[in-house]
């Protein structure tokens, strides 16, 4: 079975500097997608990115991209020019690219808070 | 667009009450799963369906049912309430790429008393 571990429960950054989550993740496939997910306090679940393992090249939405490391199992996400609305829990995922179903494996979550 | 659809949002129940959660989606997404958050665990797949009519567990399947008798709706069935099911419960959808996001609804905060 597929783990997934973020080591950091709490982490914190001023605003305007960068700051990076880490995740790591233990499978034996090699056909995969990994996800960050960010959970405000609404409670919704938001996706922030996604990787997919066939793909060397990082991801990249804006703000937020993604260092894949596929050897060493590492999936950080960076989040640079850090804003208020950044705040929440961020959650990392992963999905079996061999499976049916809508089955993501999530780490335990990170809470990023972001100083004025 | 409405998306994903969970309700209600805050339930109460005694130990020993069933209920049912009720999720429905409008994307015409072919998966559809529950899933439970707690502290300091992430979110936890409860049950999971490929398809109207195919359904299958999860890494925490016990105490819970679930049937899909239409693309749209997935209900989560609470036979008998649990301290123990205190939690927060998700509903998502997905087309059956893999790759493709899963839309998640906003969750039900349910305390078993």
């Amino acid at each position: 079975a597929q783990t997934v571990t973020q080591s950091q429960p709490e982490m914190s950054v001023q605003e305007a500097e960068t700051v990076t989550l880490s995740c790591t993740y233990d499978t034996s496939e090699s056909d995969y997608y990994l996800f960050w997910y960010k959970q405000p306090p609404s409670r919704q679940m938001i996706l922030v990115i996604r990787q997919e393992a066939y793909k060397q090249q990082n991801a990249t939405e804006n703000r937020f991209s993604v260092n894949f490391q596929k050897a060493a199992k590492s999936f950080s996400l960076k989040i640079s020019d850090s804003q208020l609305g950044d705040a929440a829990m961020y959650f990392c995922a992963y999905r079996s690219a061999l499976e049916y179903g809508n089955k993501l494996v999530f780490g335990a979550g990170t809470i990023l808070r972001v100083k004025s | 667009n409405a998306g994903v659809t969970q309700t209600p949002k805050f339930q109460v129940l005694k130990t020993g009450q069933s209920m049912t959660l009720q999720c429905a989606q409008d994307m015409n997404h072919e998966y559809m799963s529950w899933y439970r958050q707690d502290p300091g665990m992430g979110l936890r797949l409860i049950h999971y369906s490929v398809g109207a009519g195919i359904t299958d567990q999860g890494e925490v399947p016990n105490g819970y049912n679930v049937s899909r008798s239409t693309t749209e709706d997935f209900p989560l069935r609470l036979l008998s309430a649990a301290p123990s099911q205190t939690s927060v419960y998700f509903c998502a959808s997905s087309y059956s790429v893999s790759n493709t996001e899963a839309f998640f609804g906003q969750g039900t905060r349910l305390t078993v008393v």
